[in-house]
């Protein structure tokens, strides 16, 4: 089994609606989770970042993390073609203060049709 | 601000060369990590370099190796080529602030091995 797991899809939606995305992991260490958006051939960019479980919101976009149920979630509200990417997503464990070390799920590919 | 910065951005070897891929980082972050990402998966953690000292290593065999330099940029090589090391090796930036290292990526090289 594999210590993060992410539907890749591909997924498609119309502009305007709500897109949610998904990840299940089985490492009970990680305490540090994150989504990062992948623009075709280039480096991910950081979108969001929580610590431990909860909500966070910015913008159009909100990650919950829930750890009892090992489980995280990204929002995007009122989708833009612009938003069309492969969706990261990423967590580590709180390893003596550092968490260097990343451990990514496979991607989500998200297409937003005009 | 200038990111992280990759060289080469392509390359393009044959089975058993020897490959050095460059990474300087964000300006004031101390820490650089390497991954692969191999097509249609996550990115896979190589190294992670602090002040001049490996911090991390993934599983990866001993053809990868890493340095960091004085001015904390640093070199990703691999000995002997294989097929299968063709992908996007990506250099990620982070301050190394204890609990809060939010890593920055730069925009890969691209590796083709023939």
């Amino acid at each position: 089994q594999k210590e993060v797991e992410q539907d890749p899809g591909p997924l498609s939606v119309p502009e305007g609606a709500i897109v949610s995305l998904n990840c299940t992991y089985s490492n009970s260490a990680f305490q540090y989770f994150m989504w990062y958006r992948q623009y075709s051939r280039k480096g991910p960019e950081l979108l969001m970042y929580t610590y431990s479980s909860g909500n966070k919101e910015d913008g159009r976009f909100t990650a919950q993390v829930d750890k009892s149920s090992k489980y995280i979630s990204l929002f995007i509200r009122d989708s833009q073609p612009s938003d069309s990417a492969t969706y990261l997503c990423a967590m580590s464990p709180n390893s003596g203060g550092s968490n260097y070390k990343l451990t990514f799920g496979k991607g989500t590919l998200l297409t937003v049709n005009p | 601000d200038a990111g992280v910065t990759q060289s080469p951005t392509h390359l393009i070897k044959t089975r058993g060369q020897h490959v050095t891929l460059r990474c300087s980082p964000i300006s004031g972050h101390k820490s650089v990590s390497w991954y692969q990402q191999v097509l249609g998966q996550g990115p896979q953690f190589i190294f992670q370099y602090y002040e001049k000292e490996e911090r991390g290593r993934g599983n990866f065999p001993d053809r990868f190796s890493a340095r960091q330099f004085p001015n904390y940029s640093s070199e990703l090589n691999v000995n002997a080529l294989l097929l299968g090391d063709s992908a996007l090796y990506l250099c990620a930036s982070s301050f190394y602030s204890g609990g809060t290292d939010t890593q920055y990526f730069g925009p890969g090289t691209r590796l083709t091995v023939l």
